[in-house]
């Protein structure tokens, strides 16, 4: 089975704190993604890479960045944490092809105080 | 550009009636279109998928789903509710020869009563 696990389930932090999530994929997927999900605006996406040192911006990615140094890790940043930041946070992985399932982490609910 | 609507924020259905969760999308050229469903403090589950071929998809736990091209609706099913199938339930898109990540609809609130 596909596993994809992130760091924290859930994560307390301050205004102006920088905040790293983890993502991590045990199969070897080419894809991942962070989405942010809010009640009401369902799963948008903020980043995605296809590939190791790649990555492409999503429909919001401002006040975010990534970091994909190796093909089974993702890892989003937030430089200076905001309280519009608190969300659920999920991570997807896939394979290359366009018919492939994308396959989700367990999400991790960010509050920023 | 891709897109999928879900008209129902929230469905409500006694235990042991047919369910139905809507769905409709928009899409240039053939679409894949895939449920997930997510259970409180979760993440999304993989339900089913329609790739190409028979128009009806049968998925996890009874569920399945039947695709209409000249409707672009891609409705979810299941012939008798439980009342452990009350979650959220997303569906999503992505055009075919396409491997830009999957569009969601909003989500629709499945609540099944005893």
């Amino acid at each position: 089975d596909v596993k994809v696990t992130q760091s924290s389930r859930y994560l307390v932090k301050r205004t102006g704190e920088k905040v790293f999530l983890e993502c991590v994929q045990d199969m070897d997927h080419e894809n991942m993604f962070w989405y942010r999900q809010d009640p009401g605006l369902g799963l948008r996406l903020i980043y995605f890479s296809y590939d190791v040192k790649m990555k492409e911006k999503g429909d919001i990615p401002e006040g975010y960045s990534v970091s994909r140094e190796k093909k089974e890790r993702f890892s989003l940043i937030l430089e200076s944490a905001s309280t519009n930041q608190t969300s659920m946070y999920l991570c997807a992985s896939s394979n290359g092809q366009g018919r492939d399932t994308q396959y989700f982490g367990p999400g991790t609910r960010l509050t920023v105080l | 550009a891709q897109s999928v609507a879900q008209p129902e924020d929230q469905v409500n259905v006694a235990e042991g009636n047919p369910l139905t969760v809507k769905c409709t999308y928009s899409v240039s050229g053939n679409p894949y279109l895939f449920w997930y469903v997510q259970y409180p403090n979760r993440g999304l589950q993989f339900l089913l998928k329609y790739i190409t071929g028979d128009n009806l998809v049968k998925g996890s736990y009874g569920f399945e789903a039947e695709f209409n091209k000249s409707q672009t609706s891609f409705h979810l099913k299941k012939p008798s509710a439980l009342v452990s199938d009350s979650a959220l339930y997303f569906c999503a898109v992505r055009a075919t020869g396409s491997n830009t990540p999957l569009v969601f609809g909003k989500g629709t609130r499945l609540s099944v009563i005893a």
